[in-house]
């Protein structure tokens, strides 16, 4: 079945590192990817959606300067943060759904990048 | 703009028996797709099952099923002979079908499931 694939799926760093983290989709094309972040028990709040060939949509609230979005091409998209400091310490988790299957489609996860911020 | 509500934090039941975890949803739009989606400690996303609007039917998986009542707007999960895997943090999801979207999710806010053995 379709798989997504994120790297990395833990990383550590000090406060002021960029850290990207890398979303593809194995075996489909995936014109839209969707970028998430997810507190402790809390629910996954949706950053902003990836298009292929052109600029990510931000959800409103999310920096764009602060998250950098890039899809490059239809199996890969990033998301790069930025200057990162404690506070971006979160769960962020990639998905992406075949649109050539139909809009019946469901979307796929990654299995997620737990950042911590020191 | 469509929400989720799942008003149930925390859940329990006990190992063989049924529960049923309840969601809610606010929408305008008379065509789209309701999902519920399985998060255990691993943190990884699992679909559990999914509903289509225009159909009237309720969806099973297995022990899963649904009750979807579209004029309530009532999308509740029903989980039979519950087992101690089913033990995770469960979302239910709306998703918009008309043309031009962008097949972004919107989720509640979780509901915690613990199976007692």
């Amino acid at each position: 079945g379709a798989v997504v694939s994120q790297h990395p799926s833990r990383v550590i760093c000090k406060s002021g590192t960029s850290v990207k983290i890398e979303c593809r989709s194995l075996d489909f094309q995936a014109t839209t990817m969707f970028w998430y972040r997810q507190f402790p028990k809390q629910s996954l709040m949706l950053m902003a959606t990836s298009n292929e060939g052109s600029k990510a949509t931000y959800e409103q609230g999310v920096e764009k300067d602060k998250f950098l979005i890039n899809h490059a091409s239809l199996t890969l998209s990033t998301l790069t943060v930025t200057s990162a400091h404690p506070e971006d310490s979160s769960f962020y988790i990639c998905s992406a759904r075949d649109f050539q299957g139909g809009s019946n489609q469901p979307q796929h996860f990654g299995d997620g990048t737990r950042l911590s911020i020191l | 703009a469509q929400t989720v509500t799942q008003s149930q934090p925390e859940m329990s039941v006990q190992e063989a028996e049924t529960v049923t975890l309840s969601c809610t949803y606010d929408t305008s739009e008379s065509d789209y797709y309701l999902f519920w989606y399985k998060q255990p400690p691993s943190r990884q996303m699992i679909l559990v099952i999914r509903q289509e609007a225009y159909k009237q039917q309720n969806a099973t998986e297995n022990r899963f099923s649904v009750n979807f009542q579209k004029a309530a707007k009532s999308f509740s999960l029903k989980i039979s002979d519950s087992q101690l895997g089913d033990a995770a943090m469960y979302f239910c999801a709306y998703r918009s079908r008309g043309s031009g979207n962008t097949g972004k999710l919107i989720f509640g806010q979780g509901t915690t499931l613990q199976v007692k053995p």
